[in-house]
């Protein structure tokens, strides 16, 4: 049931920003893109989410396209505790339900 | 109070051992949710539960039985389970309703024997 594609792997320096994209062509106009984080055996971390304007905070900024068919969570400065497997996630059209992708496996390199 | 507690962290049991594991939240979250993590793989949904009452059921074996004794706890009973049962239990919570974010707890790893 999951609705979202992401590469399976990247890599980025330390210091450097990194750029995590994701496809969700099905998505619904009312449908939120959320981004989790795991950190190796560890549980999700929410890092972020967004309708269709773009978004930051603390932690991350989203970036969400026009047409709502892709976006990009960018880590401005990446350091090495942000090495984790990063999802994006579209919530189920039938209610709450979270689905959650294959992710992608960032690896911040020193 | 904005943390999921899940225990045990760790837990190794005999294929005809009877156990459970236990989840709780005080955050005012009407949802809960099991999720089921083997190595190397995302989470994938095993029960939801909203208003204390289960709303989906992902198919999940009979030797895993959930139970939601109130709005604040969330148990899974587990009964003769087999090895590739062994994985990663991951609990979460949320609001009711559409659009909300998931808070994860930290799981607990499952080892049978």
């Amino acid at each position: 049931d999951a609705k979202t594609t992401q590469p399976p792997s990247m890599d980025c320096a330390e210091g450097r920003a990194a750029n995590l994209p994701c496809n969700h062509s099905t998505i619904s106009g009312n449908e939120y893109v959320y981004w989790y984080r795991q950190i190796h055996s560890q549980g999700p971390q929410y890092i972020i989410h967004g309708l269709k304007n773009n978004e930051t905070n603390e932690m991350a900024s989203l970036i969400i396209t026009e047409d709502r068919k892709s976006s990009t969570l960018i880590l401005p400065h990446a350091t090495l505790r942000d090495t984790a497997v990063y999802y994006c996630i579209v919530i189920s059209n039938t209610g709450n339900q979270f689905y959650f992708g294959t992710g992608t496996s960032l690896t911040v390199i020193p | 109070d904005t943390e999921v507690t899940q225990t045990p962290k760790h837990l190794v049991m005999g294929m005809t051992n009877k156990k459970s594991l236990k989840c709780e939240q005080h955050m005012g979250h009407r949802a809960m949710y099991w999720y089921k993590q083997k190595a190397k793989k995302p989470p994938e949904l095993m029960f939801v539960y909203s208003y204390e009452k289960l709303s989906i059921n992902e198919s999940v074996p009979s030797r895993f039985s959930p139970e939601c004794p109130n709005s604040s706890l969330l148990n899974l009973h587990l009964h003769a389970l087999q090895p590739e049962d062994s994985a990663l239990y991951l609990c979460a919570s949320s609001q009711v309703g559409r659009n909300y974010g998931y808070t994860f707890g930290s799981g607990t790893r499952l080892t049978v024997v």
